[in-house]
This record gives structure tokens, C-alpha cells and sequence, in this order.
């Protein structure tokens, strides 16, 4: 089944230290997005990428770094500039943002929590 | 820049009651979708409105892109427990920056 795949699904970050979220997809999706979720509250976008090797900053980016270096892979570091890392990370793709019609596909998301 | 509000926040109701919430944008929008997020789970997409005007229906839930495509809504008839869950509007960016513009959401609860 095609989808979108976050690991882990949970994590625990020291501090000082810098921890990577997986996030592959098997839909052949253009474009790519990460977003942050606090507890009651909505989704803030962190990075997007629109095709490889292309990524934007969203409204949240300081503290996290991204790559795209394969289409089906995007990345997500949580930097230890990152001082409130704590919060649900959720992944997702759509196929061609330039069309602006299409819905985006979530993974299943991943909790970083700090030790 | 470009936003979503969404209203209310939070709703509780009775099952059996119904629920609306509300989605307004500061600029015009091409197109607009409404995903809903379970406890726990990750938005899912429920439905897109695209025509000025336009009203779709899913079984219970009834969705509705105003006249100046700015503003939406979504109406539950006769909410169930299985309606639990955060709603969110979106819309793209008008910038054309490929970004999906979401609502705060609307956290419905429902007391069986």
C-alpha cells in the first residue's frame, strides 16, 4: 500500500543533543512538509521542500534543518537550538503543490519528548 | 500574511446534538479542504470545495465554500462518539508558494 511512514513514532532527546525524524513515501509525491503540533493546538509548518534537492523555511524553522536529497525521503533534525523541542511532528506529501488542488497524505506523526 | 481562523476552538456536545464550526480566510481562496484529526491519529482528508457557493454532503456532515470563497463551514447533523476529533480547514497559499494554509482547528467532544 502506498503511504507515508514516520520513524519513530516515539523519541527522547538529551539535551544539547540533535535528534533526526524519518519520514519516507512511497506515493511518488512532489512535495514534501513537515509540521509541528502542540497539545490542543493546530499544525505550524516547519520546512517544505517542492522538489528535490529544494526545500523552503516555514513559519517555525529556527532550530531545525531538513534535506531532500531523494524524493521519497525529507528528513527533520531537531537541533539543540531548538529549546522547546517537545511536541507531535507530523510529516506529509502532496502530489503537485503548483496545482493547488490536491490533498495532503499524513504519516502517522512522531512525539519527541525531552529527557 | 495570509491566514485561517477558524471558530470555535472547542465544542462540547450531547451526542445526538449538532455541531458547526467555522472557517474564514483573509484573502480569497481557490479552493478549500477540510481534514479531520482523531485523538491520537493524524489529519486525514475528508473533502475539497472548489466552486463559489458550493455544498457537498457526506452522509451526516454537510460542507459549505461561501459566495466570495472566503469563508466555510461544516455542519455535523445528529454528532455521534465516533465525531470525536479535531477539524481543520485549509487552504493554499495565493502566493503560489506551495504552502497549504490550516486552521487553528475545531476540537469537538462528545458526551454519549
Amino acid at each position: 500500500d502506498g503511504g507515508i511512514t514516520q520513524s519513530p513514532k516515539y523519541l527522547f532527546r538529551k539535551e544539547g543533543q540533535n535528534v533526526t525524524l524519518s519520514c519516507e513515501q512511497n506515493l511518488n509525491h512532489d512535495a514534501m512538509y513537515w509540521y509541528r503540533q502542540d497539545p490542543g493546538q493546530g499544525l505550524r509548518l516547519i520546512y517544505y521542500s517542492q522538489i528535490v534537492n529544494d526545500f523552503q523555511k516555514g513559519d517555525i524553522a529556527e532550530g531545525y534543518s531538513v534535506s531532500r536529497e531523494k524524493k521519497e525521503s525529507f528528513p527533520l533534525t531537531v537541533t539543540s537550538a531548538q529549546k522547546n523541542p517537545t511536541a507531535f511532528y507530523l510529516c506529509a506529501s502532496t502530489s503537485d503543490p503548483r496545482a493547488r488542488d490536491q490533498p495532503q497524505h499524513f504519516g502517522d506523526g512522531t512525539r519527541l519528548s525531552i529527557l | 500574511g495570509q491566514q485561517v481562523m477558524q471558530i470555535p476552538q472547542y465544542q462540547h456536545v450531547q451526542e445526538g446534538e449538532d455541531f458547526t464550526t467555522y472557517c474564514n480566510s483573509s484573502t480569497t481562496l481557490s479552493n478549500i479542504q477540510w481534514y479531520k484529526q482523531r485523538p491520537g491519529g493524524h489529519p486525514v482528508f475528508l473533502i475539497q470545495l472548489v466552486k463559489s457557493g458550493e455544498v457537498k454532503k457526506q452522509k451526516r456532515l454537510t460542507f459549505q465554500f461561501g459566495e466570495a470563497k472566503k469563508n466555510s463551514s461544516l455542519h455535523i447533523t445528529a454528532t455521534q462518539t465516533t465525531d470525536v476529533g479535531t477539524y481543520f480547514c485549509a487552504g493554499w497559499s495565493s502566493s503560489n508558494t506551495g504552502k497549504l494554509i490550516f486552521g487553528q482547528g475545531t476540537t469537538l467532544q462528545v458526551k454519549p
